[in-house]
């Protein structure tokens, strides 16, 4: 049971450069979320969903996109990269219907942008 | 909008010593979860103790317990007998009752054990 699978753990980019950060779990949950984490700001929340189909923006949203086609896989997309983007990113799952399941989260990406 | 503070960014204790690291937090709502993760140095968030608002009782894990007070907002950490693997950030986090899969998240307290 591999539970929720990031990709890649870590990344450098060049500044106005495009990727695709990847997260998949394999427990049938509905909720997704990604956050970033920052020395000192603790983990936000940037985008969620719900269940397939329906995604929903958290607290720190402008920069990112998401989708979600499946419930397995829920991308986080980084249009044009900016270096106040540098941060840890954490996907995280958790089961619907019992809102106090914990999260399951990845193992982050580390990403820098130059 | 809710809010979570966790106003000690750093704390130490001595192994096989007793720390309580403190969390508070603001909302309107009556029905939420409150959540300590630990992320020891690999990275990994790891659940240590949930507490459900509607419960009165506080609630334990081994030598984690928690200190919930609802009217005065204040969700703190208790560890005992701590151990070196202890050492790691903690962060505080709430869940809003009606909003599955959005946790808010503390500053986070860097926790060192000295033997």
């Amino acid at each position: 049971n591999a539970g929720v699978t990031q990709t890649p753990k870590f990344q450098v980019l060049k500044t106005g450069q495009s990727m695709t950060l990847q997260c998949a779990q394999d427990m049938n949950h509905e909720y997704m979320s990604w956050y970033r984490q920052d020395p000192g700001m603790g983990l936000r929340l940037i985008h969620y969903s719900v269940g397939a189909g329906i995604t929903d923006q958290g607290e720190v949203p402008n920069g990112y996109n998401v989708s979600r086609s499946t419930t397995e896989d829920f991308p986080l997309r980084l249009l044009s990269a900016a270096p106040s983007q540098t941060s840890v990113y954490f996907c995280a799952s958790s089961i619907t219907g019992t809102k106090n399941q914990p999260q399951h989260f990845g193992d982050g990406t580390r990403l820098s942008i130059l | 909008a809710q809010t979570v503070t966790q106003s000690q960014p750093e704390m130490s204790v001595q192994e096989a010593e007793t720390v309580t690291l403190s969390c508070t937090y603001d909302t309107s709502e009556s029905d939420y979860y409150l959540f300590w993760y630990k992320q020891p140095p690999s990275r990994q968030m790891i659940l240590v103790i949930r507490q459900e608002a509607y419960k009165q009782q506080n609630a334990t894990e081994n030598r984690f317990s928690v200190n919930f007070q609802k009217a005065a907002k204040s969700f703190s950490l208790k560890i005992s007998d701590s151990q070196l693997g202890d050492a790691a950030m903690y962060f505080c986090a709430y869940l809003s009752y009606n909003q599955g899969g959005k946790l808010i998240f503390g500053q986070g307290t860097e926790l060192s054990v000295k033997p």
